[in-house]
């Protein structure tokens, strides 16, 4: 298992509502990422970062902004939350070098 | 437009059987795939890397083959488990060499009965 940390690993919670879901990583990887998972279809990239201080769109556009102020830390925020948001979001990281990635157990969340 | 496709959504094989889950893709150009196994609920795990100029890749039971000119990765389970009932998803590095980020096909869900 790698060192890759996601909490909550469940949110329930009401249309509106702002909410952070956070990622942690103590391996000192530079590269992180935030994906998108809805039952049964692909991954999607939402977010990735480089290193401190740098966010990057993925693929799939997303509502939600992330923060990348520490190496290890990756936060991601819906301001307003809607039903549409409701997903898995899984967070990976990547060391140096490589494009092998090691993802966390993901937040499971629902908005009702 | 660029597409992986795996090509069954689900495999279901008997114990100690030979499981063989393909990962076809077009519009590419990876250096490298990888195939993970995800299970129920949890984030996909990495299981192996194979580069454009190898041609087979062992790991225990697993073996990953990459035909660069069928555009094809077979991912094979040797001896298969219950324990290796899993979805499986294969995923290209888009761009950028080790700098690329990566695409993810839809996975193919393996279920082997005892």
């Amino acid at each position: 298992e790698a060192d890759i940390y996601q909490t909550p690993r469940y949110l329930v919670i009401g249309t509106g509502k702002k909410i952070t879901l956070e990622c942690s990583q103590t391996m000192g990887h530079d590269k992180m990422y935030w994906y998108q998972q809805d039952p049964g279809m692909e991954l999607h990239l939402i977010h990735y970062s480089y290193g401190v201080n740098s966010t990057e769109k993925g693929d799939l556009s997303s509502e939600s902004t992330v923060s990348r102020i520490r190496t290890e830390h990756f936060p991601l925020t819906l301001e307003s939350a809607r039903p549409s948001h409701t997903s898995q979001y899984l967070c990976a990281s990547t060391p140096e070098g490589t494009t092998t990635q090691y993802f966390g157990p993901g937040t499971r969340l629902t908005v009702l | 437009s660029q597409k992986i496709e795996q090509n069954s959504e689900a495999l279901n094989i008997q114990e100690g059987k030979t499981a063989t889950l393909t990962c076809n893709y077009t519009n590419y150009s990876p250096a490298y795939l990888q195939w993970y196994r995800q299970d129920p609920g949890r984030g996909p795990v990495f299981l192996l890397l194979i580069r454009e100029n190898e041609k087979e890749k062992r790991k225990e039971r697993l073996k990953v083959t990459f035909d660069t000119t069928l555009k094809q990765s077979l991912f094979h389970i040797t001896a298969s488990q219950p324990a290796d009932s899993a979805t499986y998803l294969c995923a290209l590095v888009h761009g950028g060499g080790s700098q690329g980020n990566l695409i993810f096909g839809k996975g193919t869900k393996l279920s082997v009965k005892p």
